[in-house]
């Protein structure tokens, strides 16, 4: 029962380098969420995707780019990595619209931009 | 525009006390959820607890409780007969209409044996 699988789960990259993580969900949930969390900020919603072939900018999107594969899979794309996007990064999915519907999380990826 | 607030940067508490951690919202939405997670030192975020603003009744889920005060904009987690396993950062989150989510900064909890 994998849930959301996010790859990789550490990550070093240099200023300027380019880097895409991957994330896919196998419970058949129609929306899924890219997150960023800094200590003392809690999580904060990058991109997100209410349903395949849609997407939609969250609270921090500079410096990001997204795409929802297809149902199953939403990745997140660095194009010119910073040391300011250094972060723990969660992938979320949630079933539907649903006001009860909670959000399933990844287990992360620690990415560190030196 | 959504707002959580969670006041206590840490909490202290008894191994077998209950412990209550606080969170206030703001919101313009008339229906909205507020949710609970737990993340444990190992980094994953765990569902714990969920409450429509139209429940009548306060959602309970084992040793967890949602205390709401609508009129307040309180939605107080209450973990009863704390145990060692609870020490965790806690984050109260609110979603509306909108499919996101929008998360206070967290509640650090530690249970002393």
């Amino acid at each position: 029962n994998a849930g959301v699988t996010q790859t990789p789960k550490f990550q070093v990259l240099k200023t300027g380098q380019s880097m895409t993580l991957q994330c896919a969900q196998d419970m058949n949930h129609n929306s899924m969420y890219w997150y960023r969390q800094d200590p003392g900020m809690g999580l904060r919603l990058i991109y997100y995707s209410a349903s395949e072939g849609t997407t939609d900018k969250g609270e921090v999107p500079n410096g990001y780019n997204v795409s929802r594969l297809n149902k199953r899979e939403f990745s997140l794309r660095l194009e010119s990595a910073a040391p300011s996007q250094t972060s723990v990064y969660f992938c979320a999915s949630r079933r539907g619209p649903a006001l009860g519907q909670p959000q399933h999380f990844g287990d992360g990826t620690r990415l560190s931009i030196l | 525009a959504q707002k959580i607030t969670q006041t206590q940067p840490g909490m202290f508490v008894q191994e077998k006390e209950a412990v209550t951690l606080d969170c206030t919202y703001d919101t313009s939405d008339q229906s909205y959820g507020l949710f609970w997670y737990k993340q444990p030192s190992s980094g994953e975020m765990i569902f714990l607890i969920y409450q429509g603003s139209y429940d009548e009744q306060n959602a309970t889920e084992g040793r967890y409780s949602l205390n709401f005060q609508k009129a307040r904009k309180s939605a107080n987690l209450v973990i009863s007969a704390s145990q060692l396993g609870d020490s965790a950062m806690y984050f109260c989150a609110i979603g509306g209409s909108n499919y996101k989510l929008t998360f206070g900064k967290g509640t650090l909890l530690t249970v002393n044996p």
